[in-house]
């Protein structure tokens, strides 16, 4: 987890009230990643990002946005949380220029529970 | 879909012992990757293999790739306790998807 942090760890709010996840990290990478982690679907890509201001959708991207302003800050925001999106949060970043593979290195995570 | 899928589900085995885990997948790959992740914690890279690689060892770890039959497996030998956790294997497609990540295989090591 060296290196990125989530913010914050655990949450619990109610259905149809915004909610913003912080990821942050001091490797100075340029790939950033949201993916949920839940029970029977492994590790799923919400958003990445390649880039300040330069993002694109994952896998389950719907009722999530994202937002990139600098290097080292990703947000996830559930605009209105639904109780399907209760889940375990991981934020992962990479730098494939360094390394010419997508080695991911990822954040503790953050537990989201929607009432 | 999960372009990953690991076998078994969950494996239990006594410390000593070795530990074989398997992943298939199902596109051509620049190269696959396995992780682990303790409860409760964010998943760790293990190793990497590339797709003109057949065997890597790292440790106790070894990993094989067959890229005609689609799978790779994961040995630990001399497993330990504290190699208890999830493993999950992560793939790098040619076409330029991001990496997709299988279910995983609970392991768990009793001493």
């Amino acid at each position: 987890d060296a290196g990125i942090t989530q913010s914050p760890r655990h949450k619990v709010t109610e259905t149809g009230t915004p909610v913003t996840l912080r990821c942050h990290q001091t490797e100075n990478h340029r790939y950033m990643y949201w993916y949920r982690q839940d029970p029977g679907h492994g590790l799923r890509l919400i958003h990445y990002s390649y880039g300040v201001k330069d993002t694109d959708k994952g896998e389950v991207s719907d009722g999530y946005s994202v937002s990139r302003s600098k290097t080292e800050d990703f947000l996830l925001t559930l605009e209105s949380a639904t109780s399907s999106q209760t889940s375990v949060y991981f934020c992962a970043i990479s730098e494939p220029a360094a390394t010419s593979t997508d080695t991911q290195y990822f954040g503790p995570g953050t537990r989201l529970t929607v009432l | 879909s999960q372009q990953g899928e690991e076998d078994p589900q969950a494996l239990s085995i006594q410390e000593g012992e070795n530990a074989t885990m398997n992943c298939s997948y199902k596109t051509s790959i620049n190269n696959l990757q396995w992780y682990r992740q303790n409860s409760g914690r964010g998943l760790v890279h293990l190793i990497l293999i590339r797709s003109n690689e057949r065997e890597k060892h790292s440790g106790r770890l070894r990993v094989t790739l067959d890229t005609s039959k689609k799978s790779s497996s994961l040995l630990i030998t001399a497993s330990r306790a504290a190699d208890t956790a999830s493993y999950f294997c992560a793939t790098d497609a040619t076409s330029g998807s991001r990496l997709t990540f299988g279910e995983g295989t609970q392991l768990t090591v009793n001493p």
